[in-house]
């Protein structure tokens, strides 16, 4: 089952904050965090375990609430370059070989 | 540098003319991924292999195909395409571990006439 991100579209200026969030109604093993400009492959931003292990780039932060099977993706400071789509992928059961399943995407717009 | 190749980015096939695409890896991954990707859409998972171990997802239509020759090279064959098969198809690798990340190669745009 597809995890619901929210908002489904921010609209910032340059030096704004937003916040990501990804809901599952499936137990998570894992939940990564993509981000994909128009007409381009998704990169690599975040993974984020059971357990508190997490892996990601040094500007980027994320949480992940195994209680409520959610995740919140931390945009801070934003850059013009922050702009594209973000997708969290999931990880249920632990046993897919990372197999993931995408939300729907959330659209980020950072403005001069 | 180590990457994801897919071959061609842009594809053109007629309706009901078998199609192949062909992704390639340099990072000696386990596992590889075929994903359909619709405009404003998810990426949308239709195979993945361990190794040789190949899995299919439930929802994935008989008309898709993969096969995976070797650990570096991966196809997805598609037998009659239809309009609606039009979409970007991604190519993903993962070591296939928990920690390990998705390296997406730049996908090949398909369109059908």
């Amino acid at each position: 089952q597809q995890p619901v991100q929210s908002p489904q579209a921010v609209i910032l200026r340059e030096g704004e904050d937003a916040v990501i969030n990804c809901s599952s109604s499936k137990a998570l093993y894992s939940v990564h965090w993509y981000r994909q400009k128009h007409g381009e492959a998704p990169v690599f931003l975040m993974i984020l375990l059971k357990g508190g292990e997490q892996k990601g780039h040094d500007k980027i932060s994320a949480s992940f609430n195994e209680k409520k099977q959610q995740s919140s993706l931390y945009l801070t400071a934003s850059q013009l370059s922050y702009s594209g789509t973000y997708f969290c992928g999931t990880e249920d059961g632990g046993t897919s070989y990372g197999k993931l399943t995408f939300g729907q995407g959330t659209i980020l717009t950072v403005h001069p | 540098d180590a990457m994801v190749i897919q071959n061609p980015r842009y594809q053109v096939t007629q309706f009901g003319k078998p199609v192949t695409l062909s992704c390639s890896q340099t990072l000696n991954h386990n596992v590889m991924y075929w994903y359909q990707q619709k405009s404003s859409q998810a990426p949308k998972l239709l195979f993945h292999y361990y190794d040789k171990d190949f899995n299919n997802e439930a929802d994935t239509p008989d008309n898709f195909q993969s096969r995976r020759p070797n650990t570096s090279f991966c196809f997805l064959d598609i037998r009659s395409p239809g309009l609606g098969d039009a979409a970007m198809y991604l190519c993903a690798t993962s070591r296939g571990d928990h920690m390990g990340e998705q390296y997406f190669g730049p996908g090949t745009r398909l369109t059908v006439t």
